[in-house]
């Protein structure tokens, strides 16, 4: 069965220090994954999201995350926090071949000035 | 465009009432999915449409339908509301599913008292 790990259930973190919420997966297949972040009382927003080729991936506001499949992990990270970072972050797997998603539990990111 | 929208954004039940939740979507996106995202539990998948005319079982669909009459709608449907399922529900669309972005909704805020 498909499965994703965020060991963290709250991550602290100064601003301007760097960041990074952990994601760890289990599928079978080669892993599509993704980041969502989502602020106070909103829907989830896409971040970024891994499918083939460079281990490395840029995505929106900043953040980056790797994808490592030796330690099937896909960490999520960003040089320089900013207090405006503080959010509800979520990481997805879609197994390959699969129409849907499947959820980790979050991780709540605060950003102290 | 709205991009996805929910209709109603709160909502409150006693035991054994009905009600339905809606979603629309002006993206033309073929694939449709409700979720439910309870405390320390993430998102759960609960049902999802791949295209008009069809639906499907996520994780959690027990006590819950659903319809996709037409492309850009799907409705969840309560038949008879429970306190368990208490929660805050997302409706999301995505083009094609698998690798695609899913683009989600504000949310609806339920409570079953």
């Amino acid at each position: 069965a498909q499965s994703v790990a965020q060991p963290e259930d709250q991550v602290n973190v100064a601003e301007g220090n760097p960041l990074t919420v952990k994601c760890t997966y289990s599928v079978s297949g080669n892993p599509y994954l993704f980041w969502y972040v989502q602020y106070p009382n909103r829907g989830l927003q896409f971040l970024l999201k891994y499918i083939t080729g460079d281990n490395l991936v840029k995505g929106s506001y900043g953040f980056e995350a790797e994808f490592n499949k030796s330690q099937t992990s896909f960490h999520l990270k960003k040089p320089s926090a900013l207090v405006s970072d503080s959010a509800l972050y979520f990481c997805a797997v879609s197994p390959t071949g699969f129409q849907k998603l499947v959820f980790g539990t979050g991780t709540r990111l605060l950003v102290s000035p | 465009n709205a991009g996805v929208t929910q209709t109603p954004k709160f909502r409150v039940l006693k035991t054994g009432q009905s009600m339905t939740l809606l979603c629309a979507q002006d993206m033309n996106h073929e694939y449709m999915y409700w979720y439910r995202q309870d405390p320390g539990m993430g998102l759960r998948l609960i049902h999802y449409s791949v295209g008009e005319g069809t639906t499907a079982k996520g994780e959690v669909p027990d006590g819950y339908n659903v319809s996709r009459l037409k492309k850009q709608n799907f409705l969840l449907g309560l038949e008879s509301a429970a306190p368990s399922q208490t929660s805050v529900y997302f409706c999301a669309s995505t083009l094609t599913g698998g690798t695609d972005t899913q683009y989600f909704g504000p949310g609806t805020r339920l409570t079953v008292l």
